[in-house]
Parts: C-alpha cells; sequence; structure tokens
C-alpha cells in the first residue's frame, strides 16, 4: 500500500497567515491526489482533487501543487473558519490511502 | 442538492454483523461509483470499500476482505456495507460518499454513522 505521510500534524497560525501542509507519497502517484478538509463532527468536505483542481464552490484561497512524490496544500490567507484538519488522499492504486492528518489551530 | 443518508449503526458484539445502509438522492446514483470511509474514535480516516457503478467492480481495504461485502440497489438508489465477524478494531463512524465523476476523489458524504463492536 502507498503510505501518505503529512507534515506537519498540527500548527498554530493566526487569521490572515499563509498556511502550507505538505504531504508525501511512499511512490509516485502521478496527480492523483485529493485534500480534504474536516471540522469536529462533521463529515469531510473535498478541497481539491487532481493534486491542484478546485473543488466547486471553494474558496479561492485554497490552492494545491505538486506531482509524482510531493505535493502541498496551501492557505493564503486564513480565516477563522478554516481551522480544521486537513487530509491528503491518493487515488492512484488501491487500497486508496489517507495521509494521516494536519490539524491547524488557532494561535 | 445531492444528498447520501446512512443508517444502519449500532453497538454490535465482536464476531458479529451488522449491515450499513446509504440512501442517495439529488443525482443519477446509477451513473457513480460509490465508496465506504471510516474514521474510528480520534483518529484519521481510512478508506474501506468502492463499487463501480454498475456493481461489477468492487475493492476493499485488506483488514476487512472477507468480512465486508459493498454492494448496491441502483433501483432503490442504495448503497449497502454488510459487515460480518465483527471486531472492535472496527469501530469507527462510517461515511458513505461518491466518488467524483472521473477522479477518484470524494465530493459529496453522508454525515456518517456510528459503529460500536464492545462486548
Amino acid at each position: 500500500a502507498i503510505r501518505m505521510t503529512q507534515s506537519p500534524s498540527s500548527l498554530s497560525a493566526s487569521t490572515g497567515d499563509r498556511v502550507t501542509i505538505t504531504c508525501r507519497a511512499s511512490q509516485g502517484i502521478s496527480s492523483y491526489l485529493a485534500w480534504y478538509q474536516q471540522k469536529p463532527g462533521k463529515a469531510p468536505n473535498l478541497l481539491i482533487y487532481a493534486a491542484s483542481t478546485l473543488q466547486s464552490g471553494v474558496p479561492s484561497r485554497f490552492s494545491g501543487s505538486g506531482s509524482g512524490t510531493d505535493f502541498t496544500l496551501t492557505i493564503s490567507c486564513l480565516q477563522s473558519e478554516d481551522f480544521a484538519t486537513y487530509y491528503c488522499q491518493q487515488y492512484y492504486s488501491y487500497p486508496q490511502t489517507f495521509g494521516q492528518g494536519t490539524k491547524v489551530e488557532i494561535k | 442538492e445531492v444528498q447520501l443518508v446512512e443508517s444502519g449503526g449500532g453497538l454490535v458484539q465482536p464476531g458479529g454483523s451488522l449491515r450499513l445502509s446509504c440512501v442517495a438522492s439529488g443525482f443519477t446514483f446509477s451513473n457513480y461509483w460509490m465508496s465506504w470511509v471510516r474514521q474510528a474514535p480520534g483518529k484519521g480516516l481510512e478508506w474501506v470499500a468502492n463499487i463501480k457503478h454498475d456493481g461489477n467492480e468492487k475493492y476493499c481495504v485488506d483488514s476487512v476482505k472477507g468480512r465486508f461485502t459493498i454492494s448496491r440497489d441502483n433501483a432503490k438508489n442504495s448503497l449497502y456495507l454488510q459487515m460480518n465477524s465483527l471486531r472492535a478494531e472496527d469501530t469507527a463512524v462510517y461515511y458513505c460518499a461518491r466518488k467524483l465523476y472521473g477522479s477518484g476523489s470524494l465530493d459529496y458524504w453522508g454525515q456518517g454513522t456510528l459503529v460500536t463492536v464492545s462486548s
């Protein structure tokens, strides 16, 4: 199985900050990567697919980049509603696997 | 509006069985691959199984092979997960999700149903 490793596991940031989360695959996955946001007690919400394509309705402050094994999710100007846990997911091969998550907390 | 509503969760003893259901509305269910994803309490997300739109292809994670079966009834707009030989480590919120057309990402999710395996 392809292992997805996110870093950091958690971070503290302030409203208005630029935040970057990285996701590394244990083998190449081309651009078959998605990013999700999850708030406590809620289902995940798709932000980015195909590594860099913004899902419909997602604010443009979210962006994704990368291909192969190294990927990033960037939030350009953190808003209060962005404090949540973020997960990457590879869908290059089965079993589809998620990263362990990155919790973005208020500084 | 796309909606996915899961049901069937609950408390079950180790070795027992449960059948989860997910009723879909707001889209043409028979055109989409569907997935089950679970999340143990306080833990991350784990993909469990996928099923093709016509039910002819199925995939699941190794830890549930031989115990869980994904299925669907397109006439009823419903997705199922039959879970047998349940273990404590299967305790989780189980989400039903729709695969984005042409992608492996999951664009709509249900609210989840909690399965607790305990004696």
